[in-house]
């Protein structure tokens, strides 16, 4: 079973525009993650947010994390072309540090 | 550079046969993990190797069987148990702290034909 759930499923923005992706998740965390798959590729970290943080900054990408409603939320600013591409959060347990990853958001950008 | 290798990056199958998915990293990570992922879906988990010789099944093992006789490698079978093989294989590797931030492979393609 899917620990994170993202939505939406799909999203298509014209560049320079914000794109605003959303995560669920069901049991307590220590962490989560998100990451970012070009098609056919594998999946490259972008950034971790800790159970006790509730927002984090790197570069152009914004997440924010609410423990009590178990959700977190990533901001993409001023959307290149070249962020087109897959995103997926993932989310250990409290009992170790294997993830469980959500089924994505697919991401176009048009230029 | 340090770094996680799968190889080869496409694989073809008949049916009925056993095929082996490689993957090698060079970055002293302790744990080793591999997944399953379908067209437009998620990661869905394999085994895991949180030390040498020792793995775990994870959600999906079932026609499955890895080894783990040294910490640059984990490679992964795919039996002709497996009845739905074709699918888009990574592997990845982490430190065993508690941070759990994975290094990922870029993945075998394998088709049954």
């Amino acid at each position: 079973s899917q620990q994170g759930e993202e939505d939406p499923q799909a999203l298509s923005i014209q560049e320079g525009e914000n794109a605003t992706m959303n995560c669920s998740y069901k049991t307590s965390i220590n962490n989560l993650q998100w990451y970012r798959q070009n098609s056919g590729r594998g999946l490259v970290h972008l950034i971790l947010i800790r159970s006790n943080e509730r927002e984090k900054h790197s570069g152009r990408l914004r997440v924010t994390l609410d423990t009590s409603k178990k959700s977190s939320s990533l901001l993409i600013t001023a959307s290149r072309a070249a962020d087109t591409a897959s995103y997926f959060c993932a989310t250990d347990k409290n009992a170790g540090n294997m993830l469980t990853f959500g089924g994505g958001t697919r991401l176009m950008v048009k230029p | 550079d340090g770094g996680i290798t799968q190889s080869p990056k496409y694989l073809f199958r008949k049916e009925g046969q056993n095929v082996t998915l490689s993957c090698e990293q060079n970055l002293n990570h302790d744990a080793m993990y591999w997944y399953r992922q379908d067209p437009g879906q998620g990661l869905r988990l394999i085994y895991y190797s949180q030390i040498v010789n020792d793995f775990q099944k994870g959600d999906i093992a079932e026609g499955y069987s890895v080894s783990r006789e040294k910490k640059e490698s984990f490679p992964l079978t795919v039996t002709s148990a497996q009845k739905n093989p074709t699918a888009f294989y990574l592997c990845a590797s982490s430190t065993s702290d508690k941070t759990g931030r994975y290094t990922f492979g870029s993945g075998t393609r394998l088709t049954v034909v």
